[in-house]
């Protein structure tokens, strides 16, 4: 069965700080993998999108690494801003016959001053 | 350039009656896709559409149509709501079909009473 699991469910943190998210998926074969962020009461916003020969993406401080041979994915923030307060969602582009969207349920991070 | 764009914001409606949700991409972008999202089961997908085509549809029942215009705005209809179907709907404007970087707009949030 297509999954894709995200942890931790939520995550917080304080200003400044590092921190990484993982995403683990079970999603065969896949076309992209994409990590959105979503603010409350928004529509979720695109991150980065890797294919499955890319191993890193950096948008700003957000950089995200994937390792197609263990279906692993994480995004690392960089330097925390209050405004990173957000849920971030992994999406993984399913290949098989007409394309899926198989979305993770989310990591809700929160970043204290 | 105007992102995405989805009437109305927020809507309230009785059990067995039906409701209309209605988006427009951004200019240009051909392709709009909808999902339905709640706090149990996160973002699912429900249908791509394409030059006034549905390309793509997820697992939900009958009751979850479509249909696109050739404006490329598009609608989406409920009927015979159900209390589960109280979500926040989002709709995703690409430039392209199935795998495209997709823009999402604030959403629609259904409550059914």
């Amino acid at each position: 069965k297509n999954q894709v699991e995200q942890s931790p469910q939520s995550l917080i943190i304080l200003e400044g700080k590092n921190c990484t998210l993982q995403c683990n998926y079970t999603v065969s074969p896949f076309s992209n993998l994409r990590w959105y962020k979503q603010d409350t009461g928004r529509g979720p916003v695109s991150l980065t999108i890797m294919t499955f020969s890319e191993n890193t993406k950096s948008n700003g401080r957000y950089t995200a690494t994937l390792d197609a041979d263990t279906k692993q994915s994480s995004l690392h923030i960089t330097a925390s801003q209050l405004s990173d307060s957000a849920s971030y969602i992994c999406v993984v582009i399913g290949t098989s016959g007409t394309y899926k969207y198989i979305f993770g349920t989310g990591t809700r991070l929160k970043v204290l001053a | 350039k105007a992102g995405v764009t989805q009437t109305p914001r927020y809507l309230i409606k009785t059990r067995g009656q039906q409701v209309t949700l209605s988006c427009s991409p951004i200019s240009g972008h051909r392709s709009v896709s909808w999902y339905q999202q709640t706090p149990g089961q996160g973002l699912q997908f429900l249908f791509e559409y394409f030059s006034e085509t549905q390309r793509n549809k997820g697992n939900f029942p009958g009751r979850f149509s479509g249909r696109q215009f050739s404006n490329s705005r598009s609608e989406m209809n409920v009927s015979t709501l159900e209390l589960g179907d109280s979500a926040l709907y989002l709709c995703a404007s690409s430039s392209k079909l199935q795998g495209g970087e997709q823009y999402f707009g604030p959403g629609t949030r259904l409550t059914v009473t």
